[in-house]
């Protein structure tokens, strides 16, 4: 695997159900992102991590839950989520953070999330 | 916040057509600004970036200036291709550390 991935690539979840979505990067960065794509909506920063801790946390209900064992993974855990929260939720990662203006954030594929 | 303004799409051309995708900003200080690119089923792609004023991005044909004094970092073609369709992006990157994007300008080249 090269890249950053993203598992799985589809989910259909009831309003009172758990999941977890998992972001992987295979580049050896130390910062990783969670987005939320709504349709004709700009991107919207959800999560920062750089080098394992929460940097930003931006305003995000907490049926969103991340978590960042190591730099290489990042979870996603949701619950009781509602049926405006359905999205393409994408994962990012950069080698820097703070630097990000010289450092590209490189996007997986994403999650399409559908809240019934 | 800082923020970034882009043209609305969907925007519909022939092969080998000129394209421009309207990019405007709002920003304190000087911002770095991209543009990415999403292909169908895929993450967003970096297409191109400038740092500081005056600048031009460029590439796969694509090229934008970073124009201070309109604030503007309008993306650009000469002759695009059916590869080409993909929905663009404009970002900045802000001096609070975050990657701030427009809404998106999906793109349809048709042969």
């Amino acid at each position: 695997e090269t890249g950053v991935t993203q598992t799985p690539r589809h989910l259909v979840m009831g309003m009172t159900n758990k999941k977890s979505l998992k972001c992987e990067q295979h580049l050896g960065h130390n910062a990783m992102y969670w987005y939320k794509q709504s349709a004709k909506k700009p991107l919207e920063l959800m999560f920062v991590y750089n080098f394992k801790e929460q940097t930003e946390n931006n305003s995000v209900p907490s049926r969103f839950s991340p978590e960042c064992p190591n730099s290489s993974h990042l979870f996603l855990h949701l619950h009781t989520l509602q049926p405006e929260d359905s999205a393409l939720y994408l994962c990012a990662s950069s080698q820097g953070y703070r630097e990000a203006a010289n450092y590209e954030q490189y996007f997986g594929p994403g999650t399409r999330l559908t809240v019934t | 916040g800082d923020s970034v303004t882009q043209m609305e799409g969907p925007v519909t051309l022939s092969e080998e057509a000129f394209l421009t995708i309207n990019c405007t900003y709002t920003a304190t200080g000087y911002p770095s600004l991209f543009w990415y690119v999403q292909y169908p089923g895929e993450g967003l792609q970096l297409l191109l970036k400038a740092t500081k004023a005056d600048d031009k991005g460029s590439n796969k044909g694509f090229e934008a200036t970073y124009r201070k004094e309109t604030t503007s970092f309008h993306l650009e073609k000469g002759s695009v291709q059916v590869s080409d369709s993909a929905v663009y992006f404009c970002a900045l990157f802000s001096n609070d550390y975050k990657l701030s994007f427009g809404a998106g300008t999906t793109v349809t080249v048709r042969a």
